[in-house]
C-alpha cells in the first residue's frame, strides 16, 4: 500500500521566493495534517484538514503561510515570501479518523532550506 | 494545555540489551491516547506502539512494550533485545480522545552500540 507521499524531498531556494510543498494522503484517509520540525521547537502542528476543509490553522506561524486541500488526494503548503527562519523539515500526515486510537501516518518529509 | 516531556535527550544501549525511554505528560483529560514514534536517519516518522488510557494492560509489539502509569502520567517505552536498526530518535505523543491534535515530546536520541 502506498503511504503518504510528499514532494519534493529536498528544496533549496533563496529568500523571497515562493515555496510550494505537496502531499498526497493515503487513499481513504479523511484527515490530513501538516507539521514542521525544527531543532528549536520540535514537531509543531501547523494546520489540519477534515474532508478537505481546514479545521484548525492556529499553528500557522504567519500570513506568509497558506495551505489548501482542493480534493481528497492532494494538499499544498505554500510559503510566500520565504525567509531563512522557515528552514525546517515539513511533514504531512494522514489518518482515517481524527479521533480514537488510529495513528497518523507520516510522509518522508520535505527538507526546506531558505538561503 | 497539554504538555509531553521526554527528559532524556540521549540514551545509549548495547546490542541485545534492554533500554527504557521515559515520557511524562500533563493533562486534565481522563480519556486519551499515547503513542511512540520512531524517526530513523531516513527521517520518516514510524509508529512503534500505541496505548489507550482506558486500558490498564500495557501495550506490547514484539520487542517493544510500554509501562503505562496513568496516575503518575508516565508512559515509558521498553526496547528488548536492542538491534542496530533501533538507533533513531524516539518521540512520545499524546492525543485526547475528543481531539485530533497530537502533542509531541522533544524526543530521545537512542544510540545502539556493538
Amino acid at each position: 500500500d502506498a503511504g503518504v507521499i510528499q514532494s519534493p524531498r529536498h528544496e533549496v531556494t533563496e529568500m523571497g521566493q515562493e515555496v510550494t510543498l505537496r502531499c498526497k494522503p493515503i487513499s481513504g484517509h479523511d484527515y490530513l495534517f501538516w507539521y514542521r520540525q525544527t531543532m528549536m521547537r520540535g514537531l509543531e502542528l501547523l494546520i489540519y484538514f477534515n474532508n478537505n476543509v481546514p479545521i484548525d490553522d492556529s499553528g500557522m506561524p504567519e500570513d506568509r503561510f497558506s495551505a489548501k486541500m482542493p480534493n481528497a488526494s492532494f494538499s499544498t503548503l505554500k510559503i510566500q515570501p520565504s525567509e531563512p527562519r522557515d528552514s525546517a523539515v515539513y511533514f504531512c500526515a494522514s489518518s482515517s479518523t481524527g479521533f480514537g486510537n488510529q495513528p497518523q501516518h507520516f510522509g518522508d518529509g520535505t527538507r526546506l532550506s531558505i538561503l | 494545555a497539554q504538555t509531553v516531556t521526554q527528559s532524556q535527550p540521549e540514551m545509549s544501549v548495547q546490542e541485545a540489551e534492554t533500554v527504557t525511554l521515559s515520557c511524562t505528560y500533563d493533562t486534565s483529560e481522563s480519556d486519551y491516547y499515547l503513542f511512540w514514534y520512531k524517526q530513523p536517519p531516513s527521517r520518516q516518522m514510524i509508529l512503534v506502539i500505541r496505548q489507550e488510557a482506558y486500558k490498564q494492560q500495557n501495550a506490547t509489539e514484539n520487542r517493544f512494550s510500554v509501562n503505562f502509569q496513568k496516575a503518575a502520567k508516565s508512559f515509558s517505552l521498553k526496547i528488548s533485545d536492542s538491534q542496530l536498526g533501533d538507533a533513531a530518535m524516539y518521540f512520545c505523543a499524546y492525543r485526547p480522545r475528543t481531539a485530533s491534535k497530537l502533542t509531541f515530546g522533544t524526543g530521545t536520541r537512542l544510540q545502539v552500540t556493538l
